[in-house]
């Protein structure tokens, strides 16, 4: 079975700052990743499919990049609304989650 | 629009099942696959398995093999999830969600609490 790691596990930042979230995993899933936003009490949201295409009505702030085993999204300018929890999710070799990353403000 | 509306919370008892739905609205619904998705307390997400609604085609977690079982009924556009052998660790929310390029839209979640 494929493990996605992500890291940090919780991260701090300031409105403004620029943000970058990791996922590794276990083994090549290619370009085969999509990014989850889940904010506190509600279903996920997807941000990015395909490592790196944006989802419809997603803000151009968020991006995503990487391919074999490291992936990054990134949030250009840190919003308020932006605070959440982001998940990497693999569909290369079954499906998995990545652990999370909990952002929050600093 | 497209909309996932899904059953109400439930309180069951240990060692009992439980059957939750999934209905589909404003697209096509045998012609996506449907996943399902749990979320114990605090936790992260954990992939349980897809319907293909067009088929009853299925695949599973091998995790949840004989815990969860998919089925879809074409006529009233809803997917359901049994699952059986009910423990406390079962308890959690779990989330119907609808895979075109990735999991974009989303059930609201239902509660499961396992307890006597």
């Amino acid at each position: 079975d494929i493990q996605m790691t992500q890291s940090p596990s919780l991260l701090s930042a300031s409105v403004g700052d620029r943000v970058t979230l990791s996922c590794k995993a276990s083994q090549n899933i290619y370009k085969y990743l999509n990014w989850y936003q889940q904010k506190l009490g509600e279903a996920p949201k997807l941000l990015i499919y395909y490592t790196n295409s944006l989802q419809t009505g997603i803000p151009s702030r968020f991006s995503g990049s990487g391919s074999g085993t490291d992936f990054t999204l990134t949030i250009s300018s840190l919003q308020p609304e932006d605070v959440a929890t982001y998940y990497c999710y693999q569909y290369n070799s079954g499906w998995t989650f990545g652990g999370g990353t909990k952002l929050e403000l600093k | 629009q497209v909309q996932l509306q899904q059953s109400g919370a439930e309180l069951v008892k240990p060692g009992s099942s439980v059957k939750i739905s999934c209905k589909a609205s404003g697209y096509t619904f045998t012609s996506y696959d449907m996943h399902w998705i749990k979320q114990q307390p605090g936790n992260g997400l954990e992939w349980i398995g897809w319907i293909y609604p067009g088929n009853g085609n299925t695949k599973y977690n091998q995790k949840f093999n004989g815990k969860a079982t998919l089925t879809a009924d074409k006529s009233s556009s809803t997917a359901y999830m049994q699952l059986s052998s009910l423990t406390s660790e079962d308890s959690a929310v779990y989330f119907c969600a609808r895979w075109r390029t990735g999991l974009d839209y989303w059930g609201q979640g239902v509660m499961v609490t396992v307890s006597s």
